[in-house]
């Protein structure tokens, strides 16, 4: 069983650009948080989703900042016309269906904004 | 709201000592708690939790925790840490209650460097 997959690992963009980070779940997996870590800092949660349903974006910055989790497909966090700040790494974590609270993390996207 | 303080922020152990790596959260009623290990430009893998029953978890890699609700404490020990346990260590918390998603909050991470 794969675990949670996320792409690109590294991705650079300048400012003003957008960015789209993709995350795959585990297999059998209908939920999805995004967390976001800057440096030197722990996990901030994001958002929360499940298959064409956001649950809690009560961490996501109101602005510029979005999420989809589309009933094929990966979930996908976009951010448009990124800033020298959103520059971090950025996990995804699945987690199967009716247990909230056996969260498993992909390797994460690592953004730089130049 | 949850919150988790992490006492320290980096823990230097010569290899084969034990080791205890502090975690304290803001008081709830009832709390799931957690601890992470994240590896160098990796994502985080699950060491052990605590749900309900036992206070004393046993995880992964020979690591336990202890949960005291008394004190609001869920401190990660280690009788003889390795060198391959050089890694970053988070503490998270979520709230079971009504309403809860299933959102961690993290602690702000400790530095655990095993030396030979």
């Amino acid at each position: 069983n794969a675990g949670v997959m996320q792409n690109p690992r590294h991705l650079v963009r300048r400012r003003g650009q957008e960015a789209r980070l993709r995350c795959s779940p585990m297999k059998g997996h209908s939920h999805v948080y995004w967390y976001r870590q800057l440096p030197e800092e722990g996990l901030k949660f994001m958002v929360y989703l499940q298959k064409e349903n956001i649950i809690d974006e009560s961490g996501m910055p109101k602005e510029r900042f979005s999420a989809e989790f589309p009933k094929e497909g990966p979930s996908i966090l976009r951010i448009q016309q990124v800033v020298r700040g959103d520059s971090a790494a950025y996990f995804c974590a699945s987690s199967p269906e009716r247990i909230y609270n056996e969260q498993f993390f992909g390797p994460g996207t690592r953004l730089t904004v130049l | 709201a949850q919150s988790v303080t992490q006492l320290d922020s980096q823990v230097p152990v010569f290899e084969e000592a034990p080791v205890e790596l502090r975690c304290n959260y803001s008081s709830s009623v009832s709390v799931y708690l957690f601890w992470y290990v994240q590896y160098p430009n990796q994502g985080l893998q699950l060491l052990l939790k605590y749900l309900s029953g036992s206070t004393l978890v046993k995880g992964i890699n020979g690591f336990e925790a202890e949960f005291n609700k008394s004190q609001t404490s869920f401190h990660l020990r280690k009788p003889s840490v390795h060198i391959s346990d050089t890694a970053e260590y988070f503490c998270a918390v979520s709230d079971p209650g009504s309403g809860n998603t299933g959102k961690l909050i993290f602690g702000q991470g400790t530095t655990l460097q095993v030396k030979p």
